[in-house]
């Protein structure tokens, strides 16, 4: 079965700090990989997205996540986090070949930013 | 607006009471979802329609009904709620089912949060 797994489940950082959040998928075939942001009280929210072309995907507010097919990973990136940032962040994936255009979410990621 | 909206955003109820959650989106999208979110385990998905009068098992449906009998409206029933289905419950809605570019990308609803006592 087709799984995405986030390895840290919790981030605790100062602002500032350089953000990475790993992510791996199970499986292979054609891929659609998403990245949801969660603030607190609040629905799920797209970051960004990757459907085909440049692996390294710019999305809103300053992150970006990079496609390494051969190692099936999707991991986000961010500079410099803000106390904004405080969030929980969830990895997707869609197989194309898959039935039913199931989206499967990794557990996320709890992030906390320190002013 | 484009939005998909649930309702109730909360609700507590009682083991073996019927409730239904109710999905709208205004998109005219082909494609609703249901999720649960638990902690440490992330969004999965208890039903999917493809489009109208289609729909199907994901991959936690024990104990939920859906039905699609309009394009906008995808409700979740739980006909005998128990306390293992306490959760925060998304619908989702995106374009189309198939082909790559903006198909793909899928909407979500404010959620709404179940207990069952």
């Amino acid at each position: 079965a087709q799984s995405v797994s986030q390895h840290n489940h919790h981030v605790i950082l100062s602002e500032a700090a350089s953000l990475e959040l790993g992510c791996n998928y199970s499986y292979g075939g054609t891929v659609n990989l998403f990245w949801y942001v969660q603030y607190p009280g609040q629905h799920l929210q797209l970051l960004l997205k990757y459907f085909s072309g440049d692996p390294l995907v710019k999305g809103i507010k300053g992150f970006e996540a990079e496609f390494i097919k051969s190692k099936f990973s999707f991991n986000l990136r961010k500079p410099s986090v803000q106390w904004s940032d405080t969030a929980e962040y969830f990895c997707a994936v869609i197989s194309l070949e898959a039935a039913g255009n199931k989206l499967t979410f990794g557990g996320g990621t709890r992030v906390l930013v320190k002013p | 607006e484009a939005q998909v909206t649930q309702n109730p955003r909360y609700l507590i109820t009682v083991t073996g009471k019927k409730l239904t959650v109710t999905c709208s989106q205004n998109m005219n999208h082909e494609y609703m979802s249901w999720y649960r979110q638990d902690p440490g385990l992330g969004l999965r998905q208890i039903y999917y329609s493809m489009n109208v009068e289609v729909t199907d098992k994901g991959d936690v449906p024990e104990g939920y009904k859906v039905s699609r009998k309009e394009k906008r409206n995808f409700p979740l029933i739980l006909e005998s709620p128990s306390p293992n289905q306490t959760s925060l419950y998304f619908c989702a809605s995106k374009q189309g089912t198939s082909g790559f570019v903006s198909y793909n990308e899928q909407f979500f609803g404010p959620g709404t949060r179940l207990t069952v006592l």
